[in-house]
């Protein structure tokens, strides 16, 4: 079975702080993308990425960036983290290609930011 | 972009009853998915089904990619089925990126 694993399911961090969500996937994809849900926006992709040391913007990238050393991991950063950050964070992988494949996803960090 | 609206927005059965969850989406896709959330908030994987048929136990879906729309079907619901079930696409133009509806909320009362 595919496992995508992010290393904290709960988080509360204050505001300034920087913060790194991480994300490992043992199925030897090439996609990993990172989501927020929040209530009434549904999810929304932040970031996604193709291959190592590749990144791709999504829909809402503004005060977010990753990082992709090595292909089974994706890192989150938030540079300097302020309240409206604060959210349920999920990682996805997929196999190779444009049309994605089926997409698998951990099981949430939810960050609070004070 | 690609739209996706999903139908109804909520629902609350009776145990042991049945439904249909339908998403319609607004451009030719190749890739959808259906997703249960469950109550702790992880995204479990019930269907990739990009058109066709498929069912696994009491659950079924049907993408009728021609006419952009898919259905997932419940029987004999179970309070275990309560929770969130979104519908996601990829259209063609899109770069590989999962397109979520805003999810229908079910709830099964005992």
């Amino acid at each position: 079975d595919v496992k995508v694993t992010q290393s904290s399911r709960y988080l509360v961090k204050r505001t300034g702080e920087k913060v790194f969500l991480e994300c490992v996937q043992d199925m030897d994809h090439e996609n990993m993308f990172w989501y927020r849900q929040d209530p009434g926006l549904g999810l929304r992709l932040i970031y996604f990425s193709y291959d190592v040391k590749m990144k791709e913007k999504g829909d809402i990238p503004e005060g977010y960036s990753v990082s992709r050393e090595k292909k089974e991991r994706f890192s989150l950063i938030l540079e300097s983290a302020s309240t409206n950050q604060t959210s349920m964070y999920l990682c996805a992988s997929s196999i190779a290609g444009l049309n994605t494949g089926e997409l698998f996803f951990g099981e949430g960090s939810r960050l609070t930011v004070l | 972009g690609i739209q996706v609206e999903q139908s109804p927005p909520d629902l609350i059965l009776q145990e042991g009853a049945n439904s249909t969850l339908r998403c319609n989406f607004s451009d030719s896709v190749n890739n959808l998915q259906w997703f249960h959330q469950n109550p702790w908030g992880q995204l479990i994987n019930l269907f990739y089904i990009p058109s066709g048929t498929k069912q696994n136990g009491r659950l079924s879906a049907t993408t009728v990619a021609t006419e952009r729309y898919s259905l997932l079907y419940i029987s004999s619901s179970q309070t275990t089925d309560s929770g969130v079930y979104f519908c996601a696409v990829v259209g063609y133009n899109q770069g590989g990126k999962l397109i979520f509806g805003q999810g229908t909320e079910l709830s099964v009362k005992p």
